[in-house]
């Protein structure tokens, strides 16, 4: 079974729309991180935001707040007031703990193009 | 300023030819890793290292080796490269911890090319 699924290869949106992200995983270990990264064309890999998996509230960093769905296993990220220079590849990532190895897991991502 | 480093950028060499990409973090980071990214496959783990002289195996080890014998250097090597390890490769360093943000920091990427 994958460990991180994004079902969205790309994504359209209105600039200063909202768009959600989503993203599902799968694992056992009761401690585990989740983060979401962009990549711009450029090629660099930007931390965007971070959600444990005790955290009681979702995660929030400005423009980007994670919907953290512990029961369900999701955690979208929601994008407010879309701008130009959000139009980039999101990836998913999940951390393991100890238990199950500390290995980190990498979705195949969602392509977002934001349109003015 | 706190960064990962990789060298080279950029890489172009021939089947069987023996290779290493080199990585270092300033951060005194423990956890150590090594990715490479294929189109429509996301980034997939190689090897991590969870600090000097410990490495474990991630999802796509074969072909590749490493080595952690300071905690500021994690090169990956490639015995006899193949066509097939062609990709982007990333190195990334985070704190040990799991539980609070441990955010990865990656390196800037290095393209590889085998012909």
């Amino acid at each position: 079974a994958q460990k991180i699924t994004q079902t969205q290869p790309g994504m359209f949106v209105q600039e200063k729309e909202a768009v959600t992200l989503d993203c599902t995983y799968d694992t056992s270990d009761p401690s585990y991180g989740l983060f979401w990264y962009k990549q711009p064309s450029s090629g660099e890999m930007i931390f965007l935001i971070y959600q444990g998996s005790y955290d009681q509230q979702n995660a929030t960093e400005g423009r980007y707040s994670l919907n953290f769905q512990k029961a369900r296993k999701s955690a979208n990220l929601v994008i407010s007031a879309s701008q130009l220079g959000d139009s980039a590849m999101y990836f998913c990532a999940m951390r393991e703990g100890a238990y199950t190895g500390n290995q980190f897991y990498f979705g195949t991502g969602t392509s977002l193009t934001v349109i003015p | 300023e706190a960064q990962v480093t990789q060298n080279p950028r950029y890489l172009i060499t021939v089947t069987g030819k023996k290779l290493t990409v080199t990585c270092s973090q300033n951060m005194n980071h423990e956890y150590m890793s090594w990715y490479r990214q294929d189109p429509g496959l996301g980034l997939r783990q190689i090897y991590y290292s969870m600090n000097v002289e410990v490495t474990d195996k991630g999802d796509v080890p074969e072909g590749y080796k490493v080595s952690r014998k300071e905690k500021r250097n994690f090169p990956l090597i490639l015995e006899s490269p193949s066509p097939n390890q062609t990709s982007l490769y990333f190195c990334a360093s985070s704190p040990q911890k799991v539980a609070g943000v441990n955010e990865q920091f990656f390196g800037p990427g290095t393209r590889l090319t085998v012909l």
